[in-house]
């Protein structure tokens, strides 16, 4: 079993629908909770970093921290097209602490936002 | 600032034949990762480093050396290239102090015959 799960769908949506991306996890210790995007051939980049269980806000995005659960979700609101990529969440248990920065990644899941 | 940068963008080898993969940043950052990505396998961890001249293994470092003889860059050699190791490389760089930001390179897309 994966430390980190992640549905890799693909998940199509049209424009303006509201997205939900979940992780489920095994390992008790994570505690920094990141969710990063890819666009395709390129690489991936940070896009809501979270730390222990709650909610952070950032515009049309919303990331979601259970820690009882071991489930972390990122939301999407009015989904655009230029939101279709590939969105990988990650955590670490220690952040630049004795984990050195190592980042356990899920499988991924692709997004496309059709007009 | 042209921040992490591959060399090369593409490659393909034959099996048996060796290479090397340069990641370059030029942000100062202490801390700098190899990773692989393949389909439906996410990234997936091969070497990492925390310093000059300091190197560690990850997840999946069989077939891979690294080394970082300079602060800036972190290179990672294949021996001898099987087509298992087709895969996405990306590199990775971040601060010390970071909550989980690392700076990915573009990535080198290899393909061994």
């Amino acid at each position: 079993q994966k430390e980190v799960e992640q549905d890799p769908g693909p998940l199509s949506v049209p424009e303006g629908a509201i997205v939900s991306l979940n992780c489920t996890y095994s390992n008790s210790a994570f505690q920094y909770f990141m969710w990063y995007r890819q666009y395709s051939r390129k690489g991936p980049e940070l896009l809501m970093y979270t730390y222990s269980s709650g909610n952070k806000e950032d515009g049309r995005f919303t990331a979601q921290v259970d820690k009882s659960s071991k489930y972390i979700s990122l939301f999407i609101r009015d989904s655009q097209p230029s939101d279709s990529a590939t969105y990988l969440c990650a955590m670490d248990t220690n952040a630049g602490g004795t984990s050195y920065g190592k980042l356990t990644f899920g499988q991924g899941t692709i997004l496309t936002v059709h007009p | 600032n042209a921040g992490v940068t591959q060399t090369p963008k593409f490659r393909v080898l034959k099996t048996g034949q060796s290479m090397t993969l340069l990641c370059a940043q030029d942000m100062n950052h202490e801390y700098m990762y190899w990773y692989r990505q393949d389909p439906g396998m996410g990234l997936r961890l091969i070497h990492y480093s925390v310093g000059e001249g300091t190197t560690a293994k990850g997840e999946v470092p069989d077939g891979y050396n690294v080394s970082r003889l300079k602060k800036q860059n972190f290179l990672l050699g294949l021996e001898s290239a099987a087509p298992s190791q087709t895969s996405v490389y990306f590199c990775a760089s971040s601060y010390s102090s970071s909550k989980g930001e690392q700076f990915f390179g573009p990535g080198t897309r290899l393909t061994v015959l």
